[in-house]
């Protein structure tokens, strides 16, 4: 079955530690995209890809980096910068007509 | 900048009752509308969308949902919930013409039914 697989699914980091959040695509799409949900906050894009070797900032890119080296594959590095990181991070694919598919998320606490 | 304005952040019912979620967004020009569903320990799943025509849309699971222009709204409603409804609901927007697809998600309105 085609979709978005995250890893890990739960994550705990030091402070001062940067963590990389795997996101992986069997779906053929261009564009991806990580967003972070928070309560009461929905989602916040954090950064967006449209096409291989390129990728842009979102809302609140601080702290965060990205690569897309191949289409399949969109990790996001939380750095120590980012200064509240506890979150739950969702990755998503775009279908070309707008309807995001998403991943089963990554929760990262930091201790 | 464009936003996206849930009004409810927890409603609780009872079974049968009828639902409505409210949702508005701020932008004037031409949108697409959705509203995603996230039940307990299950991936975000689009439950139903807008792109243009009929502005009553039916989803899955006997959703549907309206779009009114005038109030820049997408309320979202059911007649009568199941138990199995719990979730958390996301209304979301994207400008058709945006680069990149970027869609902004409201604050999220999580429902609990009780049996």
């Amino acid at each position: 079955d085609g979709g978005i697989t995250q890893s890990p699914k739960y994550l705990f980091r030091k402070e001062g530690q940067n963590v990389t959040l795997s996101c992986e695509q069997n779906l053929n799409h261009d564009a991806m995209y990580w967003y972070r949900q928070d309560p009461g906050q929905g989602l916040r894009l954090i950064y967006y890809s449209q096409i291989v070797n390129d990728f842009q900032k979102g809302d609140i890119a601080e702290g965060y980096s990205v690569s897309r080296e191949k289409k399949e594959s969109f990790p996001l590095t939380v750095t120590s910068a980012q200064k509240n990181p506890t979150a739950f991070y969702l990755c998503a694919s775009n279908s070309g007509a707008n309807v995001l598919t998403f991943g089963a998320g990554s929760r990262l606490t930091v201790l | 900048a464009q936003s996206v304005s849930q009004h409810n952040h927890h409603v609780i019912l009872s079974e049968a009752a009828s639902l409505e979620l409210g949702c508005n967004y701020s932008y004037g020009g031409t949108v697409n509308l959705f509203w995603y569903v996230q039940y307990p320990g299950q991936h975000l799943q689009l439950l139903l969308k807008y792109f243009s025509g009929d502005p009553l849309v039916k989803g899955i699971k006997g959703f549907e949902a309206e779009f009114i222009k005038s109030k820049f709204s997408f309320n979202l409603r059911k007649p009568s919930v199941q138990w199995s409804d719990t979730a958390e609901y996301f209304c979301a927007v994207v400008r058709p013409n945006n680069q990149g697809g970027k869609l902004i998600f409201g604050q999220g309105t999580e429902l609990s039914v009780k049996p």
